[in-house]
Parts: structure tokens; sequence; C-alpha cells
């Protein structure tokens, strides 16, 4: 059983496609973490939000608690979002440990 | 600033020997995290100090693996003896954590350690 579930596991858009990219949890958190991984390899930190919504240029993170659900929605997609993005979460119920989803795989094709 | 910093790159080694893998965390943040990526498991969280001290590391395989941060701005990952599925990514990151529990900015990974053990 994985404390996170992402969906969709593999994802491929047109270039200008608006993206929506799923995160589900099972355990209670204080906060999630939307992670971006380059297909060089390297990680970068989108998100890190508790509550509400976040927006950076054409990226939105929102969550809603009660539901134990959180989204990245990418607009006006283009192929250089091509990564895969990782959902985390940490919990306090288990010592502050952190879950980890498998990632969603996105190709933006131009 | 650098931005965190892995040392080395890559490592190959054979079974049995000592891996020591560095990082140096972005001055001024308090809080330091070990990762290992690997295609079956993903990333995992293997240990995280805060103000140089450990605060979990229940993620830590088993013995052969322990870690330290003598001071701020260093922090090791040893692996005594390597085996073959230790073969891995291994990213440290740091933040500036504000003292709460969960309570934490935005984690800044480094470039990652990619090790093979053969």
């Amino acid at each position: 059983k994985n404390e996170v579930e992402q969906s969709p596991q593999n994802l491929t858009a047109q270039e200008g496609e608006f993206i929506t990219i799923n995160c589900s949890y099972s355990v209670g958190i204080s906060a999630l973490h939307w992670l971006q991984q380059h297909p060089g390899g390297g990680i970068v930190s989108l998100f890190m939000l508790s509550s509400g919504k976040k927006k950076h240029g054409r990226l939105i993170a929102t969550i809603n608690i009660q539901e134990k659900h959180s989204s990245l929605h990418i607009t006006a997609s283009h192929p250089r979002d091509s990564a895969v993005y990782i959902c985390a979460v940490r919990s306090p119920n288990t010592g502050n440990q952190f879950y980890f989803g498998t990632g969603t795989s996105l190709t933006v094709i131009p | 600033d650098a931005g965190v910093i892995q040392s080395p790159r890559h490592e190959v080694t054979e079974m049995g020997q000592e891996v020591t893998l560095r990082c140096k965390p972005i001055s001024g943040h308090n809080s330091l995290f070990w990762y290992r990526q690997t295609m079956m498991r993903g990333l995992e969280l293997l240990i995280y100090f805060n103000n140089n001290v450990p605060i979990d590391d229940s993620g830590m395989p088993e013995d052969r693996f322990s870690a330290k941060m003598p001071n701020a701005s260093f922090s090791t990952l040893k692996i005594q003896p390597s085996e073959p599925r230790d073969s891995a990514v291994y990213f440290c990151a740091s933040t500036k954590s504000g003292g709460r529990v969960g309570g934490e900015d935005t984690q800044y990974f480094g470039p990652g350690t990619r090790l093979t053990v053969l």
C-alpha cells in the first residue's frame, strides 16, 4: 500500500495544452511538496504547501486537506516542461517521515 | 550562492569497499536531508538533520549506512561495506527550518551522486 498515489503515471501533451497531475495521500500531513526531476536527473522543488493554492509562473499547485488531495497544473505547456513530477508528503503522525509518490512522467510535444 | 554541493558526482566501486558521499548545504540552512533514488523504489528519505543533530534515521536501510554532520556546512553519508544493491543516486538537500514540526521552507537539492557498486 502506497501512502502517496499519483496519476497519471505517464502523460503526453501537445505544446500549449493545460496539464493536470493529481496526488492523493492517506496519511495526516504537515506539508506537501511537488518536485520536478529533469531528464538529466536534477531535482527542483516547485512548491511546498500545507493549505490552499500557490502559483509560480505557469505552475499552480492546490491542496484540499479534507479530501487529502493535491493537484499540479501547468498552463500553456512547453516542451521544456517535460520532466518527472513527484509528489511528497511529510507526516507528523509518523515521526515527520517523508512519503513519495512514484512520479508522473510528462512529455510535451512541440 | 553555489547551491547544494555534492561530491563525488559519480562513484564506481567494488563490493565490500567503503564509500563516502559528501554534501555541503547552502549557507544559512539548518536542515539537511539525504535521499536515495532507485528505479525500483523511487525516492526515499534516508536521514535528516536539524541544526547538525540527526532527527530521524529510520530510513537508513541498515547498519552499513551511517551519516554525520560535524558542522553546519558539511555532511557525509558512509556505506561500509558497500553492496551492489546500494547502487543508486544519492541526493542531499537543505532547507531553512522554522523550527516547528514540519515547518520548513523549500528544499534545495544537490545534483546527486550516482553510485555504482560492482
